[in-house]
């Protein structure tokens, strides 16, 4: 029973470079979510999607493209990363929005030097 | 603009004594009160859905509870697995879901 899964797990990029993160859920949820958590902030949410082909910008969505190409997947590009991304992502889903909670995957542990 | 806010930030107990996390919400619009609770190094585990005032839930020795202003995440003699920050959050109008800064707790046996 996966779940909602999230790779890689931790990654450590230079300040410029690109990466995507991946989030994958099994559960055929049609919202998911893709949040930062740094210490002293809780989460806050970046991007969002409310089904497969539309994504919408949530409270910090600056330095971040998403994209969901299938239903199952949501991707994170950071195009250029910065220092201030340095942080751990959640991803998150749900079936729909309205009153459902919203199950996590176990995050992405990223340093940006 | 939707804030929920968590205290204490941070609490130590001993094994066995019962004690209340706290989360206070200004939202517009409530359409759930969400509890998580979150070990180090993993994401949010799903506890509690209240969706009205006076409503409560319980789960093996945590009940949570709701008013207009705020929620209450009780402890029941805790153990020293009950250890982990808890997270409230709450969801309004606009359905995007706005989340406290955790607590953090600590049971000691």
């Amino acid at each position: 029973n996966a779940g909602v899964t999230q790779t890689p797990k931790f990654r450590v990029l230079k300040t410029g470079q690109s990466m995507t993160l991946l989030c994958a859920q099994d559960m055929n949820h049609e919202y998911m979510y893709w949040y930062r958590q740094d210490p002293g902030m809780g989460l806050r949410l970046i991007h969002y999607s409310v089904g497969e082909g539309t994504t919408a910008k949530g409270e910090v969505p600056d330095g971040y493209n998403v994209s969901r190409l299938k239903k199952q997947n949501f991707l994170l590009g950071l195009e250029s990363a910065a220092p201030s991304q340095t942080s751990v992502y959640f991803c998150a889903s749900v079936m729909t929005g309205v009153n459902q909670p919203q199950h996590f995957g176990d995050g992405t542990r990223l340093s940006i030097l | 603009e939707d804030q929920v806010t968590q205290s204490p930030e941070a609490l130590r107990l001993q094994e066995g004594e019962s004690s209340s996390l706290n989360c206070s919400y200004t939202v517009s619009g409530l359409r759930g009160l969400f509890w998580y609770r979150q070990d180090p190094g993993k994401g949010p585990e799903f506890l509690f859905t209240l969706y009205s005032a006076g409503e409560e839930k319980e789960k093996e020795r945590l009940k949570a509870t709701l008013t207009k202003k705020e929620s209450f995440l009780h402890i029941t003699a805790p153990k020293p697995e009950d250890s982990a920050t808890y997270l409230c959050a709450a969801r309004g109008s606009n359905y995007k879901l706005t989340f406290g800064k955790g607590t953090l707790l600590t049971v000691n046996p």
